[in-house]
């Protein structure tokens, strides 16, 4: 079955702060794998994807076919972090994204 | 670039009536385009897939009668929410995956907040 799950749905951290959004998923072909964001009355928007390999904000996600994982890093978390993220992945004829929970970023000062 | 619009952003209706969203790509040609329900603090359901020019392909669950989805064009979707019901009142997204290649990357309209009374 194709499943994303993120594991916990709120974090918090403090500024300046290491942060990893965990994001694991089930996928029987070759994953293509996003990570997306939604700050506080604004609509979704790609952060990464693993094919480009880069970092966007600070942020990386390094896909692990071995762990069947895409965990989303910032060595240093900022307030502007705070948002809520969501990994997606790619599947099946029609494009779709199979979408995780969410996790819940708090940033606090 | 890349640039998808909704309209309206925030509709208040009866119950028993129909309530139109239409979603936008602005800058780019939509071979496909999704709507999503949002549920507060919540993740996003996908609804329904629309290919322009066919018919949409619904998700297990979502009335197909209830929630119409009309591709007319690479540019715009329609969903028309039949019927209203207090049960119906959420947050609708849209997005659309470009044309070009054969990219799963979805763009992401600001979402229309539907409140039915």
């Amino acid at each position: 079955a194709q499943r994303v799950t993120q594991p916990e749905k709120l974090l918090s951290v403090f500024k300046g702060a290491p942060v990893e959004l965990k994001c694991n998923y089930s996928y029987s072909g070759s994953p293509e794998l996003f990570w997306y964001v939604q700050y506080s009355r604004q609509r979704l928007q790609l952060l990464l994807r693993h094919i480009s390999r880069e970092s966007i904000k600070g942020f990386t996600a390094d896909l692990n076919k071995g762990e069947t994982s895409f965990h989303l890093k910032k060595p240093f978390a900022q307030e502007e972090d705070s948002a809520m993220y969501y990994c997606a992945l790619g599947a099946g004829n029609n494009r779709k994204l199979i979408w995780g929970l969410g996790t819940s970023l708090a940033v606090n000062p | 670039g890349a640039v998808v619009s909704q309209h309206p952003s925030r509709v208040i209706c009866k119950s028993g009536t129909s309530v139109k969203i239409e979603c936008r790509s602005l800058d780019f040609q939509a071979t496909t385009m999704f709507w999503y329900r949002q549920f507060p603090k919540q993740s996003l359901m996908l609804m329904a897939t629309s290919n322009e020019g066919s018919k949409a392909t619904y998700e297990q669950g979502v009335e197909k009668d209830k929630f119409l989805i009309n591709h007319a064009s690479l540019t715009l979707s329609t969903l028309t929410v039949t019927s209203a019901h207090p049960e119906d009142s959420s947050f609708y997204i849209c997005s659309a995956r470009s044309r070009a290649g054969g990219s799963y990357e979805q763009y992401f309209g600001p979402g229309t907040r539907l409140t039915v009374t």
